[in-house]
């Protein structure tokens, strides 16, 4: 069975930085396009970062330069390390496996709070 | 990168059926058939719908089809049933490899 468990948030001031982690079971991440999608309170789903199987990555242009997407194949794992953070990052962050260019899998979401 | 651009609302009786328009450009949602629709009900994940403009995946109610035609993809719900009501997205693949959501929209079954 596939799962996606999301980790790693929390309340971080202004200009601080993150790492959020999502552990994979029932497939394998580095085999897979992989995906970070957030969705702020109350607002709709912004994409924001995929990798690919092939090691390529790609951002939307609201968090490149500051936020960068890896994984670990050791742990079955993606990460989101998020750098500069302002408040409008605020959001639940999901990962989200994008193989076939669709998110058929997603994780249950870890809240992201930037806040002083 | 640009939103896709859907209504903010629909709405039906049970039984009937509604259709979710979802417009973009030549570079995302007329450019490939990799246009998705999810479902999202409140304080849950996003469920997938409808993949590659037309296909459904396994387990999900044939009452739900997708169509694009030029831009514009649409979802389109028969039968309309009570719990249908959700916050409904597409999404697109660019020509820049990056993805692309609508800005969503509430379904209210009257």
């Amino acid at each position: 069975e596939v799962q996606l468990v999301e980790s790693g948030g929390g309340l971080v001031q202004p200009g601080g930085s993150l790492r959020l982690s999502c552990a994979a079971s029932g497939f394998t991440v580095s085999s897979n396009y992989m995906s970070w999608v957030r969705q702020a309170p109350g607002k709709g789903l912004e994409w924001v970062s995929v990798i690919y199987s092939g090691g390529s990555t790609y951002y939307a242009d609201s968090v490149k330069g500051r936020f960068t997407i890896s994984r670990d194949n050791s742990k079955n794992t993606l990460y989101l390390q998020m750098n500069s953070l302002r408040a409008e990052d605020t959001a639940v962050y999901y990962c989200a496996r994008d193989q076939g260019l669709n998110f058929g899998y997603w994780g249950q979401g870890t809240l992201v709070t930037v806040s002083s | 990168q640009s939103a896709l651009t859907q209504p903010a609302s629909v709405s039906g009786s049970p039984g009937q059926s509604i259709t979710i328009s979802c417009t973009g450009t030549s570079s995302d949602v007329g450019g490939y058939n990799y246009v998705s629709w999810y479902q999202q009900h409140p304080g849950k994940a996003p469920k997938l719908m409808i993949y590659d403009v037309s296909k459904r995946p396994s387990g999900v109610s044939n009452r739900f089809s997708g169509s694009k035609s030029g831009n514009t993809a649409s979802l389109t719900i028969s039968g309309l049933q009570a719990e249908d009501e959700a916050d409904y997205y597409c999404s697109s693949y660019t020509s820049s490899s990056t993805r692309v959501f609508g800005g969503g929209t509430k379904l209210t079954v009257l």
